[in-house]
């Protein structure tokens, strides 16, 4: 069965610097998402992604955070200079298309990447 | 703005013994409503959604939940458990806009099964 895979599972990194995580989503979904849950909180939206555009983002979603499709199958998330709040599980996910007739497509996630920030 | 409220975090139950995980709701129009499953290791599993129609909705696993309007509550259910269910559970509203959706999530309720 397709899923999201996301690499590394793990990135250490020291405040101020810049990190890329990294998602393959399925192969034919169309909208893709960043979510991440701080420890002992809840999972939050951060962005999506569709038609190589941002479609919507979250108030967390401010400069420092980015998304690309740079390839096919690639979609990343950086952050370009990391603070320490920003240590967290990030989540990709995927799905086939946004909406069918007003009603959500269900969305595809991944393991999710444990970002630590010293 | 949607939220999504899971009262309980953490739950203790014995083998074979019936579940209930709460999950209430705020949204202002019609709510689409899902259940996730997290195992250690692994991304976000649907459970089941709610959309529309019969209140009761069956999912995969043996979960079912069933939708209240009046509560405001989609409370998952099953009813004799086993211990691969220990997991971290998730309820999630789903808000449209534009041509795509977003989830909100709950706090989550981690389920220990007992031998």
């Amino acid at each position: 069965e397709p899923e999201v895979t996301q690499t590394p599972s793990h990135q250490v990194t020291q405040m101020g610097q810049e990190v890329i995580l990294r998602c393959v989503p399925i192969s034919n979904h169309l909208y893709f998402y960043w979510y991440r849950q701080i420890l002992g909180q809840k999972v939050e939206f951060l962005v999506s992604f569709y038609n190589n555009e941002i479609s919507e983002k979250s108030e967390i979603f401010d400069d420092q955070f980015s998304v690309e499709r740079p390839d096919g199958s690639n979609f990343t998330l950086k952050i370009r200079s990391t603070k320490l709040e920003d240590s967290a599980m990030y989540f990709c996910a995927s799905s086939e298309m946004g909406l069918a007739g007003g009603q959500p497509y269900e969305q595809y996630f991944g393991p999710g990447t444990r970002l630590t920030v010293t | 703005a949607q939220s999504v409220t899971q009262p309980d975090i953490h739950i203790t139950v014995s083998e074979g013994a019936s579940l209930e995980l709460r999950c209430n709701y705020s949204y202002g129009a019609t709510p689409y409503l899902f259940w996730y499953v997290q195992s250690p290791g692994q991304g976000l599993q649907l459970l089941l959604k709610y959309f529309s129609g019969d209140t009761l909705v069956q999912g995969i696993k043996g979960f079912e939940a069933e939708f209240k309007r009046s509560q405001s509550s989609f409370n998952l259910r099953k009813p004799s458990v086993h211990w691969s269910d220990a997991a971290e559970y998730f309820c999630a509203v789903g808000a449209v806009y534009n041509a795509g959706n977003m989830l909100t999530f709950g706090g989550g309720t981690r389920l220990m099964v007992k031998p």
